[in-house]
């Protein structure tokens, strides 16, 4: 089906762990999200890339670094997790920018930190 | 400072009746304003939009309502539907789109 996919699903790290959370758009998207969600707090931007070959910071970006592969691909990894790093995050694309009817998102990542 | 805010956490409806999910802003210079609707296990699916220089706008059991002067939007469903039962998201676009912390509704059968 065509639209946003990331990997894992589920992950379990311990602190100071680092990991790589994927996620790919067969949708010709040209802008990439990465946003946490966490209860109360709804859907924090964490980086975007609005084109490939280009990445900026979001809301709550500490912690955290992306990686546009290529106009497919964009990568967020946690190179030292910490237990406030525990969320669901959501990758996210649309055709450019903040388009009428927003983004597209994948189905998320629930990450634990112990 | 939260920029977009859903002051209800949850809200239960019986089937049948309306649904009125609330959503208030600080930012003036928002010029789109978006429902979307958050399923268990999945992600956000956009479920409908407004302008800024719109005051309404209505998709079947769906429609959304904007008072610039307050800074207030409002999603009504009628009739809500026990599939209608989620979270909702509202979210603004400035740069980026900017999202409220979630109202879940429940329809009871």
């Amino acid at each position: 089906n065509a639209g946003v996919t990331q990997t894992p699903k589920f992950q379990v790290l311990k602190t100071g762990q680092s990991m790589t959370l994927q996620c790919a758009q067969d949708m010709n998207h040209n802008s990439m999200y990465w946003y946490r969600q966490d209860p109360g707090m709804g859907l924090r931007l964490i980086y975007y890339s609005a084109s490939e070959g280009t990445t900026d910071k979001g809301e709550v970006p500490n912690g955290y670094n992306v990686s546009r592969l290529n106009k497919r691909e964009f990568s967020l990894r946690l190179e030292s997790a910490a237990p406030s790093q525990t969320s669901v995050y959501f990758c996210a694309s649309s055709l450019y920018g903040t388009g009428l009817k927003g983004y597209t998102f994948g189905s998320g990542t629930r990450l634990t930190v112990v | 400072d939260q920029q977009v805010k859903q002051n209800s956490p949850s809200l239960s409806v019986q089937e049948g009746r309306i649904s009125i999910l609330n959503c208030d802003y600080t930012n003036s210079m928002f010029d789109y304003f978006l429902w979307y609707k958050k399923y268990p296990a999945e992600g956000p699916t956009f479920l409908i939009s407004i302008s800024s220089i719109k005051d309404k706008n209505e998709d079947g059991r769906f429609t959304v309502f904007l008072n610039k002067s307050a800074k207030h939007l409002s999603l009504h469903i009628v009739p809500s539907q026990p599939g209608d039962s989620a979270v909702y998201f509202c979210a603004a676009r400035g740069n980026m789109l900017t999202f409220g912390g979630g109202t879940r509704l429940m329809v009871k059968p």
